[in-house]
């Protein structure tokens, strides 16, 4: 079945690194999508990457869609301490005509001031 | 976006007891869904519900254990039923606006559940 698979579980960084995290599925997807759960919260949604090789910015995060629409990434430049949480993509199965989202087990990002 | 309630925010229940999760939308939304999250992990798809229809539950969950119900398009109830403490966990709502296969999912704050 649909596998969504994500690196690493757990990123710890000093303030001003970057990080970086990735996602990878057993099958082609539909689109990618990414959120962000701050400790104690609930998941809110990022953004979605629909195109292969598509590349989206949102100030100092950025997201990528592989060209087979099998991987993506969200790398976050010069983290602050306001980036603690865990990320999490999820995919939608190219064959799935429900919005079934197939999530990755997150990546759990802490940020040392 | 969407406004999304939960009721309640958490509870500590007895083992072999019912408990009845209540997730309210402010605007009319297709998708509902409903997921659990262990603490430190995923979400895990539970089931979707479908207004007017018997919800659709994924591998390993049942209606037995967690009957839901769908009314109308900006309410939903997920029972779970006859608890363990295995069943203790965060329970999730999420709403999407579309049908279709590109639409992101809203979600609730979540229902802390503790079984004893």
């Amino acid at each position: 079945g649909q596998q969504v698979m994500q690196i690493p579980q757990y990123q710890h960084v000093q303030e001003g690194e970057d990080f970086t995290t990735y996602c990878n599925s057993s099958t082609t997807l539909s689109n990618i999508q990414w959120y962000k759960q701050r400790p104690g919260g609930h998941p809110v949604f990022l953004i979605q990457l629909v195109k292969s090789g598509e590349v989206k910015k949102q100030k100092r995060l950025t997201f990528q869609f592989g060209e087979a629409k099998k991987n993506s990434s969200l790398h976050i430049t010069a983290t602050q301490t306001t980036d603690v949480g865990t990320y999490f993509c999820a995919g939608t199965d190219r064959g799935s005509t429900l919005g079934r989202l197939y999530f990755g087990r997150g990546t759990q990002l802490t940020v040392w001031p | 976006s969407a406004v999304i309630s939960q009721k309640p925010s958490r509870d500590i229940c007895q083992r072999g007891t019912s408990l009845t999760i209540q997730c309210q939308v402010d605007s009319q939304v297709t998708m509902m869904f409903w997921y659990r999250q262990q603490p430190g992990q995923s979400l895990t798809l539970i089931a979707t519900a479908n207004q007017g229809s018997e919800a659709t539950y994924e591998s390993g969950f049942v209606i037995d254990k967690f009957p839901i119900s769908r009314p109308n398009l900006t309410f939903s109830t997920l029972t779970v039923s006859n608890m363990s403490p295995e069943d203790s966990s965060i329970y999730l709502c999420s709403v999407a606006f579309g049908q279709g296969r590109d639409n992101e999912q809203f979600f609730g704050p979540g229902t802390r559940l503790t079984v004893l």
